[in-house]
C-alpha cells in the first residue's frame, strides 16, 4: 500500500525564522509529488515535483525531490505570519488518480 | 475559469440517513477526485473517476459510492450514515488525475 509520511507533525517559529519541512513516500511506480498549503479553507497547489534535483522556487519557498532516498523537503526562508498553514505533501504513481497525502504540518509563524 | 464547486456547503444529518455530494469541476477537467478530511486522519482518498469510470478507489467500506455524469459534474453518496462520517469532504479536479489538483471549498458533514 502506497504510504506518505511528513515531519514534524507540528513547528512553531517566529517571523524570520527559516524552516524545513520533510515528507518521504512509498508509492508503486512513482510519477510526482505535490506540496500544497491548507488554510482555514480547501487546500492549494504550491508545487509539482517528478524529476530529482531539480529545485522548484516561488519567492521564498522552494523545494527539492530525492527520488533515490524517496523523499522531498520543502523550506520556507523569513517566515512571515501569514505562511501558517497546515502543508500537505502528495505523492501518485503512474495508476492514474491514485494520489495518496501525508498527514500534513501544522506550521505557526508567531509575530 | 471558475473553481471547482461543491454543494451544499454545510450539512446535518442523523444517524442512518443518507447523503449526496455534488462537485462540479474546472472546465474541461475530465477527473474528480473525493477526500475525507478529518483532524485525526488527515485527508484520505475515497475514490476518483475520469470519463463517467471510477478508476481508484481508497479503503472505504461500500457504504461510500459516487458517480460522475457526462459532463464531468461527479456526486458523492455515503448511505446508512455513522457518527464517524462526519468530516469535510473535499473534491478535486485536475485534467488527467496525477497532476496538480485543484480543490473545491468542501462540504463540511456533521451526523448527530
Amino acid at each position: 500500500e502506497d504510504k506518505v509520511v511528513q515531519s514534524p507533525l507540528s513547528l512553531v517559529v517566529h517571523e524570520g525564522d527559516t524552516v524545513t519541512l520533510n515528507c518521504s513516500y512509498e508509492v508503486t511506480n512513482f510519477r510526482s509529488l505535490l506540496w500544497y498549503k491548507q488554510e482555514k479553507k480547501a487546500p492549494t497547489f504550491l508545487f509539482m515535483l517528478t524529476s530529482s534535483g531539480i529545485e522548484k522556487k516561488s519567492g521564498r519557498l522552494s523545494s527539492i525531490l530525492d527520488k533515490k532516498e524517496l523523499f522531498s523537503i520543502l523550506n520556507i526562508t523569513a517566515t512571515q505570519t501569514g505562511d501558517s498553514a497546515v502543508y500537505l505533501c502528495e505523492a501518485g504513481g503512474t495508476s492514474y488518480g491514485k494520489l495518496t497525502f501525508g498527514q500534513g504540518t501544522i506550521l505557526t509563524v508567531h509575530p | 475559469k471558475a473553481g471547482v464547486t461543491q454543494t451544499p456547503r454545510y450539512l446535518i444529518k442523523t444517524r442512518g440517513q443518507q447523503v449526496t455530494l455534488s462537485c462540479s469541476p474546472i472546465s474541461g477537467h475530465r477527473s474528480v477526485s473525493w477526500y475525507q478530511q478529518t483532524p485525526g486522519q488527515g485527508l484520505q482518498f475515497l475514490f476518483e473517476y475520469f470519463s463517467e469510470t471510477q478508476r481508484n478507489k481508497g479503503n472505504f467500506p461500500g457504504r461510500f459510492s459516487g458517480r460522475q455524469f457526462s459532463n464531468s459534474r461527479s456526486e458523492m453518496n455515503v448511505s446508512t450514515l455513522e457518527l464517524g462520517d462526519s468530516a469535510l469532504y473535499l473534491c478535486a479536479s485536475s485534467d488527467q488525475g496525477n497532476n496538480e489538483q485543484f480543490f473545491g471549498p468542501g462540504t463540511r458533514l456533521t451526523v448527530l
